[in-house]
């Protein structure tokens, strides 16, 4: 049961225009969101999250927006970067000590 | 210092060896985390430490043996592992077992032939 659905595996984005993101979830008892940025070789980074009390934040390129009603979150990124190129993880938290995963978007950006 | 520092990078084992992977963060966090990642799918969680004791096993055969020797350390004991154990194995921390925001290590990829 997948409980975190990111359901397109990659996405190729021209550099400088937005890169949306999408991850959808089930679980309606999730009330944090995260998302991780992971490179090759590499532990996945945390890059924002963004609680259920909101429907959106901000973080300089990046913005997360939550729409509970559709259980559905997103993550822009504008303007996209060359160095923005990684799998994207979306994870949900339900208050418990686990981080379910997505199974993860390839983001390239193209020069 | 944000980091989760694991070590070996690489570590290639018999199926008869017996080795360790270790974890180490420096931010005074008390909960610590083993999660395996397969090529193309997302981290599973195997393991949870909260104040030095072990507070989630997820089903892991107990080839996996767990250790959290006190609050900074983390390590990962394996024996008599199979070739489907490869993984990339990740490591991570976060201030309390109830916080939603972790950090992880770059992972140790483990192969076993």
């Amino acid at each position: 049961d997948q409980q975190v659905k990111q359901n397109s595996p990659s996405l190729s984005v021209q550099e400088g225009r937005i890169s949306i993101l999408n991850c959808d979830y089930t679980n309606s008892m999730f009330d944090y969101f995260l998302w991780y940025k992971k490179y090759p070789a590499e532990g996945p980074t945390f890059l924002i999250s963004i609680s259920s009390i909101k429907d959106k934040n901000e973080d300089g390129r990046f913005t997360v927006f939550l729409n509970k009603s559709a259980k559905h979150l997103s993550l822009h990124i504008v303007p996209s970067q060359p160095g923005d190129s990684a799998v994207y993880f979306c994870a949900a938290s339900g208050g418990a000590q686990k981080l379910v995963f997505g199974q993860g978007t390839r983001l390239t950006i193209n020069p | 210092d944000t980091e989760v520092t694991q070590t070996p990078k690489h570590l290639v084992m018999g199926m008869t060896n017996k080795k360790s992977l270790k974890c180490e963060q420096h931010m005074g966090h008390r909960a610590m985390y083993w999660y395996k990642q397969k090529a193309k799918k997302p981290p599973e969680l195997i393991f949870v430490y909260s104040y030095e004791k072990l507070s989630i096993n997820e089903s892991v055969p107990s080839r996996f043996s767990p250790e959290c020797p006190n609050s900074s350390l983390l390590n990962l004991h394996l024996h008599a592992l199979q070739p489907e154990d490869s993984a990339l194995y990740l490591c991570a921390s976060s201030q309390e077992s109830t916080s939603t925001e972790a950090f992880f290590g770059q992972g140790t990829r483990l192969t076993v032939v």
